[in-house]
C-alpha cells in the first residue's frame, strides 16, 4: 500500500505564480523525494530531502520536511508553462523499496 | 551516459500472448527497479533487484509475471499469458544502493506502453 498522497491531485495556475504541493507520510523516513513526469515520459528526480534536514533549495525549487507531521511540502515559484508536469512523492517502505504516491497534475496556464 | 533504456517503447498484443519487456540500466548502477503506472493505480512497484538478486517481488501480481536479471546490464519483465488488464506503462528504474547511502535517487527510463487487446 501507498505511504501517504500527494495534496492536491490537481493545481492550475497562471504563469508567474507560485505553486504548492504537499505530501504526507505515515511511517519514519531517512529521506523523501520528490520526481516530475512529464506526459508520456519516465519520472524525473528533482530533489532528496534526508529525515535531518528541514528546507532544501534547488534553484525555483523549494522542498520543505516536517518529520513531526509526517509532511513534505513542494514549492515552485514563478511558476513556467513548462513546469506543466505531474509531481510525485516518494518514500520509503521497508529497506530499499520507494513508494509514490498518486501525483499532483500541475498545470501552468499562460 | 544514455541513461536507462528501455524497450520497446511501445508494444501492441493479443491477449493470450507472451510479453517481455526490456530494460538496460546505467552502468554502475547495482539495483534495479519496476514499476507499472495506470490510471486507476498510479504508480505500483513490481519488483526490485539489487546486485542482480531479487530482493522483494511481493508487488508481482500473479504468477502470470516473472523478472530475471542475469547480469548488472540487463533485465526483463515477461508477461505470459498476458490479460487486457495488463495494459498500463511499464517503467525500469536503476540506482547506487550503497552503504549508508540507501534509497538515493531513481533514474527511470521512458517506459514501455503495453496494450493489450
Amino acid at each position: 500500500s501507498q505511504q501517504g498522497e500527494e495534496d492536491p491531485q490537481a493545481l492550475s495556475i497562471q504563469e508567474g505564480e507560485n505553486a504548492t504541493m504537499n505530501c504526507s507520510y505515515k511511517t519514519s523516513i531517512n529521506n523523501l523525494q520528490w520526481y516530475r513526469q512529464n506526459s508520456g515520459r519516465g519520472l524525473v528526480h528533482l530533489i532528496l530531502i534526508r529525515s535531518n534536514e528541514r528546507e532544501k533549495h534547488s534553484g525555483r525549487l523549494r522542498v520543505t520536511l516536517d518529520t513531526s507531521k509526517k509532511s513534505s511540502s513542494l514549492l515552485i515559484t514563478a511558476s513556467r508553462a513548462a513546469d506543466t508536469a505531474s509531481y510525485f512523492c516518494a518514500k520509503i517502505q521497508g529497506a530499499q523499496k520507494l513508494v509514490f504516491g498518486q501525483g499532483t497534475r500541475l498545470t501552468i496556464n499562460p | 551516459d544514455a541513461g536507462v533504456i528501455q524497450s520497446p517503447r511501445h508494444e501492441v498484443t493479443e491477449m493470450g500472448q507472451e510479453v517481455t519487456l526490456r530494460c538496460k540500466p546505467i552502468s554502475g548502477h547495482n539495483s534495479l527497479f519496476w514499476y507499472r503506472q495506470t490510471m486507476m493505480r498510479g504508480l505500483e512497484l513490481l519488483i526490485y533487484f539489487n546486485n542482480n538478486v531479487p530482493i522483494d517481488d511481493s508487488g508481482m501480481p500473479e504468477d502470470r509475471f516473472s523478472a530475471k536479471m542475469p547480469n548488472a546490464s540487463f533485465s526483463t519483465l515477461k508477461i505470459q499469458p498476458s490479460e487486457p488488464r495488463d495494459s498500463a506503462v511499464y517503467f525500469c528504474a536503476s540506482s547506487f544502493q550503497g552503504r549508508g547511502r540507501t534509497n538515493e535517487k531513481l533514474f527511470f527510463g521512458s517506459g514501455t506502453q503495453l496494450s493489450v487487446l
